[in-house]
């Protein structure tokens, strides 16, 4: 089945430090959606990424998306305690079936 | 954003008996919606595909007489937990999407806990 991985699983940081997450799909994704779950909390939204090779930004936030639609990152710069949680991928396979990725738990040392 | 609602947060029961969870979409009709299972400090996993006036659509290894899934309408789904074990205690959440390949907007989510 499709699988989405992510690494790193857990990532500590200092904060003002970068904090990166990569995401890796076994098959090519139509599209590839992102996601923060802050503890206790439900995933919300960031961004979806569609065309092969797109880099959108968020503010201190890059999302990009690989080549061969089949990997993704996002880039957190300067980090700050508000960025703590939780970070998935969610791969699309047909119409909105999302398929998570393992996730990426950040937490922003003060 | 939109918004989905999911009723309750919590609930805790007794091994053998049956629970519900809704899921409603307050703001716009979804023909369909999702129902995910995430245990503690992992993934969502996708647990089926609910969809409005037909079946339900299970993911491999999720048991369809164990979770029971109707949608009635454009804006509820329901996910029945029957005969509840401990080892179904989860949080379970639930998301739609206005439109098909759209941001997913997500539910509260449940937390069950089977004593």
């Amino acid at each position: 089945g499709q699988q989405v991985m992510q690494i790193p699983q857990y990532q500590h940081v200092q904060e003002g430090e970068d904090f990166t997450t990569y995401c890796n799909s076994s098959t090519t994704l139509s599209n590839i959606q992102w996601y923060k779950q802050r503890p206790g909390g439900h995933p919300v939204f960031l961004i979806q990424l569609v065309k092969s090779g797109e880099v959108k930004k968020q503010k201190r936030l890059t999302f990009q998306f690989g080549e061969a639609k089949k990997n993704s990152s996002l880039h957190i710069t300067a980090t700050q305690t508000t960025d703590v949680g939780t970070y998935f991928c969610a791969g699309v396979r047909g119409g909105n079936n999302l398929f998570f990725g393992t996730g990426t738990r950040l937490t922003v040392i003060p | 954003g939109a918004v989905v609602s999911q009723h309750p947060s919590r609930v805790i029961c007794k091994s053998g008996t049956s629970v519900k969870i809704e899921c409603r979409s307050l703001d716009f009709q979804a023909t369909t919606m999702f129902w995910y299972r995430q245990f503690p400090k992992q993934s969502l996993m996708l647990m089926a595909t609910s969809n409005e006036g037909s079946k339900a659509t299970y993911e491999q290894g999720v048991e369809k007489d164990k979770f029971l899934i109707n949608h009635a309408s454009l804006t509820l789904s329901t996910l029945t937990v029957t005969s509840a074990h401990p080892e179904d205690s989860s949080f379970y959440i639930c998301s739609a999407s206005k439109t098909e390949n759209t941001e997913a907007f997500f539910g509260q989510g449940t937390r069950l806990t089977v004593v």
